[in-house]
């Protein structure tokens, strides 16, 4: 069965420290995995998305890192902001069908203290 | 920002109202997708589609219905509306490279 975990559930830090993210998959055949931030009560935006090729890929103070052959990726957030309080999805797609099927994950809440 | 957009955003309902929510986008996006998303829970697809006049139903069961006479327009419909329906609904499109999917706001949907 294709499933995509994501660790911690929860996570509470203070404003300026870093944070990692975890997410493992098992979907296959792997297309590309997605790293989205969904703010409470809004829509997921895209913060990164790598294939199989990529092993890292940086947007500001974010930083995902994919390992396809361990199927394990992770967010890295650097001099963490209050803004940065969110939900952050993992989310993986397959190519086993046209529709490019994705796979969520459950969220890590991240909640950035002053 | 994504040009995605739902409406309404909240809606607070009786049991047996039929109800429709928007969803329109203006990037051309030939495939479009409805998500349901409880609190604390991971999205379900409900239902997707390729383009004009294509609707095909998602890995989770729904008693709702969606159209796509036009392009930018997917709005889903649920005849009668039951507590069981409450819930976050949120729209996607995506080019025919799936290389990203881009989601509207969302409704936050309450059924009393």
């Amino acid at each position: 069965k294709n499933q995509v975990e994501q660790s911690p559930q929860s996570l509470i830090i203070l404003e300026g420290k870093n944070c990692t993210l975890q997410c493992n998959y098992t979907v296959s055949p792997f297309s590309n995995l997605r790293w989205y931030k969904q703010d409470t009560g809004r829509g997921p935006v895209s913060l990164t998305i790598m294939t199989f090729s990529e092993n890292t890929k940086s947007n500001g103070r974010y930083t995902a890192t994919l390992d396809a052959d361990t199927k394990q990726s992770s967010l890295h957030i650097t001099a963490s902001q209050l803004s940065d309080s969110a939900s952050y999805i993992c989310v993986v797609s397959d190519r086993g069908s046209t529709l490019g099927r994705l796979y969520f994950g459950r969220g890590t809440q991240l909640t950035v203290w002053p | 920002e994504a040009d995605i957009y739902q409406t309404p955003r909240y809606l607070v309902i009786g049991t047996g109202k039929k109800i429709t929510l928007e969803c329109s986008q203006t990037m051309g996006h030939d495939k479009m997708y409805w998500y349901q998303q409880d609190p604390g829970m991971e999205l379900h697809l409900i239902h997707y589609s390729y383009g004009v006049n294509s609707t095909e139903k998602g890995d989770l069961s729904s008693e709702s219905t969606v159209s796509r006479i036009r392009t930018e327009h997917f709005p889903l419909t649920l005849e009668s509306a039951r507590p069981s329906h409450t819930s976050q609904y949120l729209c996607a499109s995506s080019d025919s490279n799936d290389n990203e999917q881009f989601f509207g706001p969302g409704t936050r949907l309450t059924v009393l």
